[in-house]
């Protein structure tokens, strides 16, 4: 089982819409989740901490299921601007990042 | 200002030849990192320094060899070249010490794409 694991998507969504990621995880042990966001032929960049108890900013909120292992990623009113693909990460060992594959956000007018 | 930056934006050679990516931050972090993110976009940590030490070094093949003159510079060596050494290598910066309960944000270069033929 891959240590990252999110639906690759496309997720195609219009302008205005609520949309959500899940990404799970294997290793329990893990204490801090992020997202980050990567633009076409861009570098990766944070785009939000994951508490236990839920992270919220403005339009994106993402929440942490212990139990279940998995943590989201919730867009409401999507701008064209969101369009990107969306990278559930955490640190492994000496701070190094273990990545997920991604998931592809586009939004359409 | 550039916070994290990486030289050539773009390398494209034959197989076999030997290639240097640089790579530079002026944000005073003590931990550098390269990262390869392959055609299928999965990204991957290679190796990480701090303060010109060594830290992680993933299975990666010898012939990729990392290189910290000072702090604030992580460059990477490739020797003999392969088809599928053909990806996008990040660089990346932290403050960090290597301590897995502290972590703190690493700031992404602009990448390199280097295309092997």
């Amino acid at each position: 089982r891959k240590e990252v694991e999110q639906d690759p998507g496309p997720f195609n969504v219009p302008e205005g819409a609520t949309v959500a990621f899940n990404c799970t995880y294997s290793n329990s042990a893990s204490q801090s989740f992020f997202w980050y966001r990567q633009d076409c032929r861009k570098e990766p960049k944070l785009l939000m901490s994951v508490y236990s108890s839920g992270n919220e900013d403005g339009r994106f909120t993402a929440q942490l299921n212990r139990a279940s292992q998995y943590i989201s990623l919730l867009i409401r009113d999507s701008k064209l601007s969101d369009s990107a693909t969306y990278l559930c990460v955490y640190p492994g060992d000496a701070d190094k990042l273990i990545f997920g594959t991604g998931t592809r956000l586009q939004v359409f007018p | 200002d550039t916070a994290v930056s990486q030289t050539p934006k773009y390398l494209v050679t034959q197989m076999g030849n030997d290639k240097s990516i640089k790579c530079e931050q002026n944000l005073g972090h003590d931990t550098m990192y390269w990262y390869k993110q392959d055609s299928k976009k999965f990204l991957k940590i290679m190796f990480s320094y701090n303060n010109k030490e060594l830290i992680i070094n993933e299975t990666v093949p010898n012939r990729f060899s990392p290189k910290s003159p000072d702090k604030a510079h992580l460059n990477l060596h490739i020797n003999s070249l392969e088809l599928g050494d053909s990806a996008v290598y990040f660089c990346a910066s932290s403050q960090g010490e290597g301590h897995i309960d502290s972590y703190n944000e690493q700031f992404f270069g602009p990448g390199t794409r280097l295309t092997v033929l």
